[in-house]
């Protein structure tokens, strides 16, 4: 079996200052990871993922994440939040080579002025 | 069109009643999926189509639901007696490829919203 906690429902920052949205993994298997964002009355978009490549991924936007085994983490961040950036994000699970994606509860994202 | 799309994107309707959602995918993506969101939650799988074939239906929650894809394209959502429960967003999304789509890089569209009275 396999899931994603995200650690926060909703989260809050001042545009220009750092992001970080948590996530912990479980899956008895090596998991691919993802982050899919969702704006207000759009589609789920893909904005990275990890495939056991290189453990730091670069997505759209200026966001990454950091696949950290030891702490079953897959954190999303961006150096520097803009107002474009607020939505939903959902860190997503699926097993390698998978086609089912378990998706977190999802952190509403807030960027104020 | 450009991108996924699913018609209706709002639907009404009273308990025990028959319901179909419809999905076109982006135009030669062999592989749909369709995922439920309800409110506060993420999105849950419910069925994966490769081709006509629902290769993996193992997320439906019960024999109300039944999906088809007769010709590999288009596809539908169907779901009998519905119930109040049912009332949620229901989610397609395509692939390209059966290897794009296991790779997690699925395009979604904006969803039917289903509400039951």
């Amino acid at each position: 079996a396999q899931s994603v906690t995200q650690l926060d429902s909703h989260v809050s920052v001042s545009e220009g200052t750092p992001v970080l949205l948590r996530c912990n993994y479980s899956s008895s298997y090596s998991p691919s990871l993802f982050w899919y964002v969702q704006h207000p009355n759009k589609g789920l978009q893909l904005l990275l993922k990890y495939t056991s490549a290189a453990t730091l991924v670069k997505g759209i936007n200026g966001f990454e994440a950091e696949f950290k085994k030891s702490e079953t983490s897959f954190h999303l961040t961006k150096p520097s939040a803009h107002m474009s950036d607020a939505a939903e994000y959902f860190c997503v699970v699926t097993r390698g080579g998978g086609n089912k994606l378990t998706f977190g509860t999802g952190t509403q994202l807030k960027v104020e002025l | 069109g450009a991108g996924v799309s699913q018609t209706p994107s709002n639907k009404v309707t009273e308990k025990g009643k028959y319901v179909e959602l419809r999905c076109d995918p982006i135009s030669g993506h062999t592989a749909l999926y369709w995922y439920r969101q309800s409110l506060g939650q993420g999105p849950e799988f419910l069925i994966y189509f490769q081709g006509t074939g629902a290769a993996d239906d193992s997320g439906l929650p019960n024999d109300r639901f039944f999906a088809v894809r007769p010709e590999g394209s288009v596809s539908t959502l169907k779901i009998q007696r519905t119930e109040r429960g049912d009332s949620a967003v229901y989610l397609c999304a395509s692939s390209p490829t059966r290897d794009r789509a296991s790779t997690g890089e699925l395009f979604f569209g904006e969803g039917s919203r289903l509400t039951v009275l």
